[in-house]
């Protein structure tokens, strides 16, 4: 069964703070993304990653950066928190070829005050 | 215009009713399609693909129209299992780069 955990369900951060979201993958996916999902705008992608150490950037990267140092690791970093940075954010990953399921954690529901 | 547009609903129809979805796209090299199921306070999980020839999964039939950019979800005889938002996604450029809609909301009711 393919496991997608994310390191909190949810984190309330204050404004300024360095925030540090993690998910870990267990399916040996070489693609890995970040997500945040908003009321009334979908989910829109920060990050992805389709390698170790390799990344590219999404819809919106502004205010994040993203470290991919193991295969079965994507961190997602804030610098330095905002209060609309506040959402629900989702860690997602998938294999390269054939069929490209995206399998999704939890979820971490973030507020920053 | 969004990549990809939804019918935010919601669509609130009685147990046993047909129900169908419509999400439209603007990337016409889009190759790959899907509809993922969201419940309240979970992730999304696929529910299925959608391929040319149309594909049908017990009461769920997906359909895609490349002329018009169009995908489709029909879902018959509803359950109140089926109370949940749906998601269409569908691939920007390279077959793992997706975006996902705003998702309609469905409301089985008894």
């Amino acid at each position: 069964d393919v496991k997608v955990t994310q390191s909190s369900r949810y984190l309330v951060k204050r404004t300024g703070e360095k925030v540090f979201l993690e998910c870990v993958q267990d399916m040996d996916h070489e693609n890995m993304f970040w997500y945040r999902q908003d009321p009334g705008l979908g989910l829109r992608l920060i990050y992805f990653s389709y390698d170790v150490k390799m990344k590219e950037k999404g819809d919106i990267p502004e205010g994040y950066s993203v470290s991919r140092e193991k295969k079965e690791r994507f961190s997602l970093i804030l610098e330095s928190a905002s209060t609309n940075q506040t959402s629900m954010y989702l860690c997602a990953s998938s294999w390269t070829s054939g069929y490209n399921e995206q399998f999704f954690g939890p979820g971490t529901r973030l507020t920053v005050l | 215009r969004k990549e990809v547009e939804q019918d935010p609903g919601p669509f609130n129809v009685p147990e046993g009713a047909t129900v169908a979805f419509n999400c439209t796209y603007s990337n016409s090299a889009s190759q790959s399609f899907f509809w993922y199921r969201q419940d309240c306070r979970k992730e999304p999980k696929l529910l299925m693909s959608v391929y040319s020839s149309g594909n049908e999964d017990g009461r769920f039939t997906a359909q895609l129209n490349r002329a018009s950019q169009y995908i489709s979800l029909l879902i018959r005889d509803s359950k109140l299992s089926d109370s949940a938002t749906y998601l269409c996604v569908v691939n920007r450029r390279g077959l793992n780069d997706m975006r996902f809609g705003a998702g309609t909301r469905l409301t089985v009711k008894p």
